[in-house]
């Protein structure tokens, strides 16, 4: 089973309310990922975990949070969404053979 | 700023064309890969291609890979209605860094 699961699908916010996104994986996978896809632009790399141990990006440094509780499950928080958040969030994971399985997204609308 | 971009942002064929995507890309790596992504759905790749391998196909698919142009193409043979997608390229340097353009939406007309 190569699948990645996200939940919601969807999510309706309003502004300065928290988010809280799912993903899972039963592949056993090392490495689970956060991309934020907006229309007409490229995925953006969010965070990643690699096991246990979590990297994020420069410039969301501060506006994503994340948590691992075990190899299976990662979710993605936002404190107080803010309208620029609205957008498609993509869930991966790898093992070493690099390549990425997405999950299908959740699509977050900040009201 | 981006490091991968494909090109052209949209094109349209006719069901049974053939068709190339282009990508340039900014970074060394280790990798490229090629993603599609249907319409309510994930991306799911197409083809990974190592830096030291200059070409790679996978059915109807072949890429090619260019290190000292940094760049890389995606030709699609005798296209179907569902090849209608938007095609990623996206370079990998090693770590588990994985970075994407903004795709090029292939539109396949029946």
């Amino acid at each position: 089973d190569t699948t990645v699961k996200q939940n919601p699908r969807y999510k309706l916010a309003r502004v300065g309310k928290p988010v809280n996104l799912i993903c899972s994986q039963t592949m056993n996978h090392d490495t689970m990922y956060w991309y934020q896809k907006k229309p007409n632009q490229a995925p953006k790399l969010l965070l990643f975990y690699y096991d246990k141990i979590l990297n994020r990006e420069a410039d969301t440094f501060e506006k994503f949070q994340s948590s691992r509780p075990n190899n299976s499950f990662c979710s993605l928080y936002i404190g107080s969404a803010g309208l620029e958040y609205s957008a498609m969030y993509l869930c991966a994971s790898s093992r070493d053979t690099g390549q990425l399985y997405f999950g299908e997204g959740s699509k977050l609308t900040v009201l | 700023s981006q490091l991968a971009e494909e090109n052209p942002w949209a094109l349209s064929v006719h069901e049974g064309e053939s068709v190339t995507v282009n990508c340039s890309y900014k970074t060394s790596i280790t990798a490229l890969q090629w993603y599609r992504q249907k319409s309510g759905e994930g991306p799911a790749q197409l083809i990974l291609i190592r830096s030291n391998e200059r070409e790679k196909r996978n059915g109807r698919l072949r890429a090619t890979l260019d290190t000292s142009s940094q760049s890389s193409s995606l030709s699609i043979t005798a296209t179907r209605c569902e090849d209608t997608a938007v095609y990623f390229c996206a370079t990998h340097t090693g770590y588990q860094n994985f970075y994407f353009g903004k795709g090029t939406s292939l539109t396949v007309i029946p």
